[in-house]
């Protein structure tokens, strides 16, 4: 297993348009969680799926972003009507367990122009 | 919002040990302390997590207070490859991780 992948790495977009990202976690994973990252900060959650349930979202994932997970393995991240404060890194984590490390993806830098 | 305090940044010279300091005062019962590190263009890495107790790995040392209010990620002999921004992070029950800004680690040849 190669660890957590993310496509695409890099997206540039206009505002306005969607945008949809793609997150594979460790295989044998169940729990998978998406992050937010702007320069010179820590990542922020945004949400988490336990297998294909989608259990938990922040309040900063607004109306605009939507996050599936359909077969308990591969997730992806939408944003419709992509605004310029959506440019940020977009993390996604996975892990085994509740209480054991989250391993990340290297992440999909968008920049919303 | 489980909340730490970690300097913004500080200075080690290679091969020599480095503690990265974290305060995290409001510490419930319950509240496990994690350290990620993120190099830089990559993922935040896992370094290590404790509860209560003094935690030891292959990549770096956890010392927790008595208290519990603060902690210390200790790397015994930093490298090159240590340069990067530490993160100390309070898991309550929830899911949720709170990075906070991190420390910035400079280590110098």
């Amino acid at each position: 297993d190669t660890g957590v992948s993310q496509n695409p790495r890099h997206k540039i977009t206009k505002r306005g348009q969607n945008v949809t990202f793609r997150c594979d976690p460790i295989s044998e994973h169940n729990r998978l969680y998406w992050y937010r990252q702007t320069l010179g900060q820590g990542p922020e959650f945004l949400t988490y799926f336990q297998n294909e349930a989608q259990l938990e979202k922040s309040r900063l994932l607004s109306d605009r972003f939507s996050a599936e997970r359909p077969k308990g393995s591969f997730s992806t991240l939408e944003i419709q009507r992509t605004e310029q404060g959506d440019s940020a890194m977009y993390l996604c984590a996975s892990s085994l367990n509740f209480h054991l490390e989250q391993y990340f993806g290297p992440g999909t830098r968008l920049t919303v122009t | 919002d489980a909340k730490t305090t970690q300097p913004n940044s500080m200075e080690s010279n290679e091969e020599e040990p480095v503690h990265l300091p974290c305060n995290h005062s409001t510490i419930s019962g319950t509240d496990y302390i994690h350290w990620y590190r993120q190099l830089p263009s990559q993922g935040p890495e896992y370094v290590i997590h404790g509860l209560t107790s003094n935690v030891n790995n292959r990549m770096a040392s956890l010392a927790i207070a008595e208290d519990r209010k603060s902690s210390t990620l200790i790397l015994h002999r930093a490298t090159l490859r240590d340069a990067a921004v530490y993160y100390c992070i309070l898991r309550d029950t929830g899911n949720q991780f709170y990075f906070g800004t991190g420390t910035s680690l400079t280590v110098i040849p």
